[in-house]
């Protein structure tokens, strides 16, 4: 059975860093890309970031351009996001996410980051 | 970016009723390998979303064949052909032919 676990959510003040982490389990991690995916209180979803099974390629949304890194350890099976210079409209659901054939085939239950001071 | 248009943004339906979603995009999403990358995402109450469909008509794993993807080029359809209490919740529809990937707005699908 495939499981995504997401830890490190939390309260933090504007400006301030926070670093997402995604344990994985039950398929082959260094298949696939992984993404990263939030969803605002009551709000839609929004595509942030994916990292190649090496961890070579990243891609971002422009929004978080500059302010988050998507990274890998595939010895650990584990999927991270750092986030600096956090701001009030980062406040989220972030979801770690498996991606298979450019659709996003098991999400994890999600960590809730709040920007907030 | 794409702009993904879902449309209605809610609909009612009786059980045993069928249900019908709209996505368009502001471009084409046949990619130039030959293969359109729209898929559709169920968020039950509570819940994260999970995939339904991928590659415009392609069934996830257990995914009930209730479910129908249907579309090319710019617009595309989420069939469902008989409602079930299961199945409310709010339904995204996704592309991701283009840099950065985007979700419809959503749609809220409630049981009469």
């Amino acid at each position: 059975e495939v499981q995504l676990v997401e830890s490190g959510g939390g309260l933090v003040q504007p400006g301030g860093s926070l670093r997402l982490s995604c344990t994985a389990s039950g398929f082959s991690f260094t298949c696939c890309w992984m993404t990263w995916v939030r969803q605002a209180p009551g709000k839609g979803l929004e595509w942030v970031a994916h990292i190649s099974q090496d961890g070579r390629s990243t891609y971002y949304v422009d929004s978080v351009k500059g302010r988050f890194t998507i990274s890998r350890d595939n010895a650990k099976n584990s999927l991270f996001l750092q986030m600096d210079s956090l701001r009030a409209e980062d406040t989220s659901v972030y979801y770690c996410v498996k991606y298979l054939s450019r659709a996003l085939d098991y999400w994890g239950q999600g960590t809730l980051v709040t920007v907030s001071s | 970016d794409t702009v993904v248009t879902q449309t209605p943004l809610s609909l009612s339906v009786t059980p045993g009723q069928p249900a019908s979603i709209s996505c368009k995009s502001s471009q084409s999403l046949l990619d130039s390998d030959g293969r359109t990358y729209l898929s559709w995402y169920l968020q039950k109450p509570g819940q994260s979303p999970h995939l339904l469909i991928y590659e415009v008509s392609s069934r996830f794993s257990g995914v009930p064949d209730r479910f129908l993807g249907s579309g090319s080029g710019t617009d595309f359809t989420l069939q469902i052909s008989r409602v079930e209490a299961e199945d409310v919740g709010v339904y995204f529809c996704m592309q991701a032919t283009y840099l950065p990937f985007t979700f419809g707005q959503g749609t809220r699908l409630e049981i009469k």
